[in-house]
């Protein structure tokens, strides 16, 4: 079944305690891209890539680091959370110029 | 500012009526996307509509896109209580590489 898989699904921490979030897809899309959602703000985009090793900033970057070793893999990394990345984190992956298939969600709470 | 935004933020039918949808964006586009999102959960895609199109149909949905208005419209006909969701318009700017920017939502619930 064509997916994008994130873990974990739901993740309570503290502010300055690292932490990866995972995000895979097997539909071998160039693009992948990491989003957060906050009420009244929408959807706005934090990392993308269009390929392997080709990685830039979306509209709200700070304090997020990514990386694309392989083609089916996109971490988003937070090296020292802090309460204000409390949000909704979405993956997405589609062929360049089409449809983007969405993970189902990472629900982060940083205290 | 977003680039694209929807009309109206929230919408309130009864099953069986239509409900519409709009998406304003600022700049020239390769292609509008609508997406559905259920509470919390991943967004799901719905129809995308190239520059070069006017309008799509997908089932019970029809997506228009003027691009001289730069603007484009979602209606859902005969609604059922399960299109309770909130509706995205998302551009592929022609400067933008593939990035999706999103609107902030229409809100659709459909009262049984």
């Amino acid at each position: 079944e064509a997916q994008v898989t994130q873990n974990p699904r739901y993740l309570i921490t503290v502010t300055g305690k690292k932490l990866t979030v995972t995000c895979s897809q097997n539909m071998n899309h160039e693009y992948m891209s990491w989003y957060r959602q906050d009420p009244g703000l929408g959807l706005r985009q934090i990392y993308y890539s269009m390929n392997v090793e080709v990685t830039d900033k979306g509209d709200v970057p700070e304090g997020y680091k990514v990386s694309r070793k392989e083609k089916r893999n996109f971490p988003l990394i937070l090296e020292s959370p802090s309460p204000n990345q409390t949000s909704l984190y979405f993956c997405a992956s589609s062929r360049i110029g089409d449809e983007q298939f969405f993970g189902p969600g990472t629900r982060l709470t940083v205290l | 500012s977003q680039q694209g935004e929807e009309d109206p933020q929230a919408l309130s039918i009864q099953e069986g009526e239509n409900a519409t949808m709009n998406c304003s964006y600022k700049t020239s586009i390769n292609n509008l996307q609508w997406y559905r999102q259920n509470s919390g959960r991943g967004l799901v895609h719905l129809i995308l509509i190239r520059s070069n199109e006017r309008e799509k149909h997908s089932g019970r949905l029809r997506v228009t896109l003027d691009t001289s208005k730069k603007s484009s419209s979602l209606l859902i006909t005969a609604s059922r209580a399960a299109d309770t969701a909130s509706y995205f318009c998302a551009t592929d700017a022609e400067a933008a590489g593939n990035k999706l920017t999103f609107g902030g939502g229409t809100r659709v619930l459909v009262k049984p």
